[in-house]
């Protein structure tokens, strides 16, 4: 069965950094597109970032683009988000999901709270 | 970045009933169209990908239809295990993908 652990979230204050990452099992991860989805408290789904198999193709949502950078290693079978200059309104459920055109497995999510 | 929206936004249902949920692009995404099941407190599940194919596991009460810019999800026969937030999401534009708001079916 495919697995998603994603860890790295916490605490942080406003213009902060964290590195979240997502270890991936049960699949060949350097043959699937990956993407990382946040959903803030109580509210619905946004799509943050994707990167294509090889990591030569990334896409970040407007809000994020020079303040996260998504990565990966295939070697290592991790994916990275690296959150630099965080906004209170960053603070959200984080969760590493695979696919390109669908997102067939999730994992369960790291919490980021941005606050002073 | 194409905009998706949903109707309704909530829904009252009883099991047994028929249900369905809108989704709407702001342009033509063909296909591109994707429908996500999410529980409190749980992550999302893929329902129904490329507008009308079943992911494998999900009950055949769930179908899609739609092409271009609108889009349904069906229920054909409501569970007490379907109680949940439903999501659409375009991938057409794979630089920015987006999700529609949620319907919350309660």
């Amino acid at each position: 069965e495919v697995q998603l652990v994603e860890s790295g979230g916490g605490l942080v204050q406003p213009g902060g950094s964290l590195r979240l990452s997502c270890a991936a099992s049960e699949f060949t991860f350097s043959e699937y597109w990956m993407n990382w989805v946040r959903q803030a408290p109580g509210k619905g789904l946004e799509w943050v970032a994707n990167i294509n198999q090889d990591g030569s193709d990334k896409n970040h949502v407007d809000s994020v683009k020079g303040r996260f950078t998504i990565s990966r290693d295939n070697a290592k079978n991790l994916l990275y988000l690296q959150m630099n200059s965080l906004r209170v309104e960053d603070t959200a459920v984080y969760y590493c999901a695979r696919g390109g055109r669908w997102f067939d497995s999730w994992g369960q999510g790291t919490l980021v709270t941005v606050s002073s | 970045d194409i905009q998706m929206t949903q109707s309704p936004s909530s829904l009252s249902a009883s099991v047994g009933d028929r249900v369905t949920i809108t989704c709407r692009a702001s342009q033509s995404i063909r296909t591109y169209l994707n429908w996500y099941q999410q529980k409190p407190g749980q992550d999302p599940k893929l329902l129904m990908y490329s507008a009308s194919n079943l992911q494998s596991g999900v009950p055949s009460r769930f179908s899609g239809s739609g092409s271009g810019t609108d889009f349904t999800l069906t229920i054909s026969s409501l569970q007490p295990e379907d109680f949940a937030t439903y999501y659409c999401q375009q991938t057409y534009s794979m630089g920015g993908v987006t999700f529609g708001p949620g319907t919350k079916v309660d």
